[in-house]
């Protein structure tokens, strides 16, 4: 079992604004980094540390956090944003690498 | 660009011991700020960290997988390599190599990724 929490779906309208939610305990001490994976592709990191955005990554994509909740919000959704997201931190102990379970995002 | 490429069998026998290898290019594996990690994905699930190994050798494992693993680094080939023994059908998945970027705080995150090897655990 995954010490990270993800609901497994979650969709919304084109056009709107999604919240996708990790929680964990070691997200009161390390930040979340969020990863969308597209069917038959590798993942691409989309945040890091939080709320940090790789180069190519639109900035409709933001992060925040608090307590032990990390949230991936999309503004204004679109159709190429549907794939699954999977959140990643250290786990309680520092000591490893953990990943949560993934939620797929459908696009309406 | 940095580009991570895997290579090894599609297939293996239960019981005997996968063999993954992962070339980097386009960048040096021997970068301090960073580590080099395999993560796996079985068919229509989730992702696995199995664990890392720095330049210089130093290595950590996923607890659950530690007994059986062991990740590994040529520096002169620019390649790490992945060994899990003994097998089963439940480590049939896709397993990629990534760059993962430790940070001074502590935070982490796999900033580049390879093609993923679907790997079949089967006689």
């Amino acid at each position: 079992s995954s010490e990270l929490t993800q609901d497994p779906a979650v969709s919304v309208a084109l056009g709107q604004t999604v919240r996708i939610t990790c929680q964990g305990d070691s997200l009161r001490r390390y930040y979340a980094s969020w990863y969308q994976q597209k069917p038959g592709q590798a993942p691409v990191v989309v945040l890091y540390i939080n709320n940090n955005r790789p180069s190519g990554i639109p900035d409709r994509f933001s992060g925040s956090s608090s307590g032990n909740t990390a949230s991936l919000t999309i503004t204004g959704a679109q159709a190429e944003d549907e794939a699954d997201y999977y959140c990643s931190s250290r786990d309680s102990s520092g000591n490893h690498v953990v990943f949560g379970g993934g939620t797929k995002l459908t696009v309406l | 660009q940095l580009q991570l490429q895997g290579s090894g069998p599609g297939r293996v026998k239960p019981s005997e011991t996968l063999s993954l290898t992962c070339t980097v290019s386009g960048g040096s594996i021997n970068s301090k700020d960073y580590y080099w990690g395999w993560i796996r994905q079985p068919p229509g699930k989730g992702l696995e960290w199995i664990g890392s190994i720095y330049y210089g050798g130093s290595t950590y494992y996923n607890p659950s997988l530690k007994s059986r693993v062991t990740i590994s680094v040529d520096t002169s080939k620019e390649q790490f390599s992945l060994r899990l023994s003994s097998v089963t059908a439940a480590d049939t998945a896709t397993y990629y190599c990534a760059r993962e970027h430790d940070d001074t705080s502590g935070y982490c995150w796999f900033d580049s990724w390879g093609q993923g090897t679907l790997v079949t655990v089967s006689s």
